[in-house]
């Protein structure tokens, strides 16, 4: 899997747009993207993917650049309960996730 | 909810004991990977079966052992116990293997040596 780069921590308002970002200048070609996010000691909680395209589903929007070296996770409303520590994964093997360290995102009132 | 179900959610023994750590995936998903999260070392891949059959290896000591059976539910063992081990367990699972394919995750087991 590819290695990727997050700060290590974010803040964010309440109700405001979180943009977390991601680097991956190391990424192939056939290689995924993945978002997760934990929130205290439960367990990773799948939140996107994508491979070139821009990708939206319910919880979030993945920002892909042209070049595939970067990605931005953005949760369009942070509430409160969005405070976690998110992962970005670049995956290549088929079966296991390979997670760093992530981004703590801190969301105040 | 993930899906995914572990048992039991905490678990208290001392050093030398060994363990059970159970698993039943998501309906319908053939593969099952377990996690182990300590303090110090974040998410750490240990074991991966699809079908019940081992699929890949991580950093699992070899004090470690798991399967997956015909239903599809999987369990870890862990044995010798040592303070080290105390640590979160989390299994996950998924459809399938392809790239493009999440995985899931349960809400662990909390293991606690003493």
């Amino acid at each position: 899997d590819a290695k990727t780069t997050q700060p290590t921590s974010m803040d964010c308002a309440e109700g405001r747009a979180a943009n977390l970002p991601c680097n991956h200048s190391t990424i192939s070609g056939n290689e995924y993207v993945y978002w997760y996010r934990q929130i205290h000691s439960q367990g990773p909680q799948y939140i996107i993917h994508g491979l070139k395209n821009n990708e939206t589903n319910e919880m979030a929007s993945l920002i892909i650049t042209e070049d595939r070296k970067s990605s931005t996770l953005i949760l369009p409303h942070a509430t409160l309960r969005d405070t976690a520590v998110y992962y970005c994964i670049g995956r290549t093997s088929y079966g296991k996730l390979t997670f760093g360290q992530g981004t703590i995102l801190t969301v105040h009132p | 909810d993930s899906g995914v179900t572990q048992t039991p959610k905490h678990l208290i023994t001392a050093t030398g004991q060994r363990v059970t750590l159970r698993c039943s995936p998501r309906s319908g998903d053939l593969s099952v990977y377990w996690y182990q999260q300590s303090l110090d070392q974040g998410l750490q891949f240990l074991i991966q079966y699809y079908n019940g059959e081992e699929r890949a290896k991580g950093n699992i000591l070899e004090r470690f052992s798991a399967q997956q059976f015909p239903d599809l539910h999987s369990e870890l063992n862990l044995s010798s116990l040592e303070l080290g081990d105390s640590a979160l367990y989390f299994c996950a699972s998924s459809a399938g293997t392809a790239l493009d394919t999440p995985l899931h995750f349960g809400n662990g087991t909390r293991l606690t040596v003493t």
